[in-house]
């Protein structure tokens, strides 16, 4: 089942500006990643985002999360070619099993053009 | 370089044929994965595997049979599979002590296509 929807679900901007995606989901979270896939190739994990955090960075990259509207945000600044690919956030629940089961949104695929 | 190298890069296989998909981690991970990806689509949880043994099974037919021989190692066994079969097979895996807060890492993938 899909936990998470994306928006926009395409986006293309010139290199060097900036790229916000936006991620909504259902139900109570734990953490939300997000991560990266360049056309075909497996998934980047980029960035983890506990429930009690409300940003994060790690270089470029910007993550928002507001567990009251059950949502966040992934902004990649000065945008470059090498970060055309899909983006998609993905959401932990709970369980504190041994094995970790998380929920893909529906993604945003980012081009940047030249 | 992924750490997580799956084989073959690409299967073609009819509907009668029998073959396995193959993944392998030496990152001392404990948690294991089968996902499977339509085209500009999400991955879908297809198994999960805690300490070689199998914790989820997402209601995956039986022509998918998944195998966990030791901790590095994850195979997919592929029997009778159908044209809607076609996908891109993702392993991935985690370190499997901490619950729902940890990354996971996603071998390339093999792209199967069904005759």
């Amino acid at each position: 089942s899909q936990q998470g929807e994306e928006d926009p679900q395409a986006l293309s901007i010139q290199e060097g500006e900036n790229a916000t995606m936006n991620c909504s989901y259902k139900t109570s979270i734990n953490n939300l990643q997000w991560y990266r896939q360049n056309s075909g190739r497996g998934l980047v994990h980029l960035i983890l985002i506990r429930s009690n955090e409300r940003e994060k960075h790690s270089g470029r990259l910007r993550v928002t999360l507001d567990t009251s509207k059950k949502s966040s945000s992934l902004l990649i600044t000065a945008s470059r070619a090498a970060d055309t690919a899909s983006y998609f956030c993905a959401t932990g629940g709970w369980d504190y099993s041994s094995a970790s089961k998380i929920i893909f949104g529906s993604g945003t695929r980012l081009s940047i053009r030249p | 370089d992924t750490e997580v190298t799956q084989t073959p890069k690409h299967l073609v296989m009819g509907m009668t044929n029998k073959k396995s998909l193959k993944c392998e981690q030496h990152m001392g991970h404990r948690a294991m994965y089968w996902y499977k990806q339509k085209a500009k689509k999400p991955p879908e949880l297809m198994f999960v595997y805690s300490y070689e043994k199998l914790s989820i099974n997402e209601s995956v037919p039986s022509r998918f049979s998944p195998e966990c021989p030791n901790s590095s190692l994850l195979n997919l066994h592929l029997h009778a599979l159908q044209p809607e079969d076609s996908a891109l097979y993702l392993c991935a895996s985690s370190q499997g002590g901490g619950g729902a807060l940890e990354p996971q890492h996603f071998g390339d993938g093999t792209r199967l296509s069904i005759l």
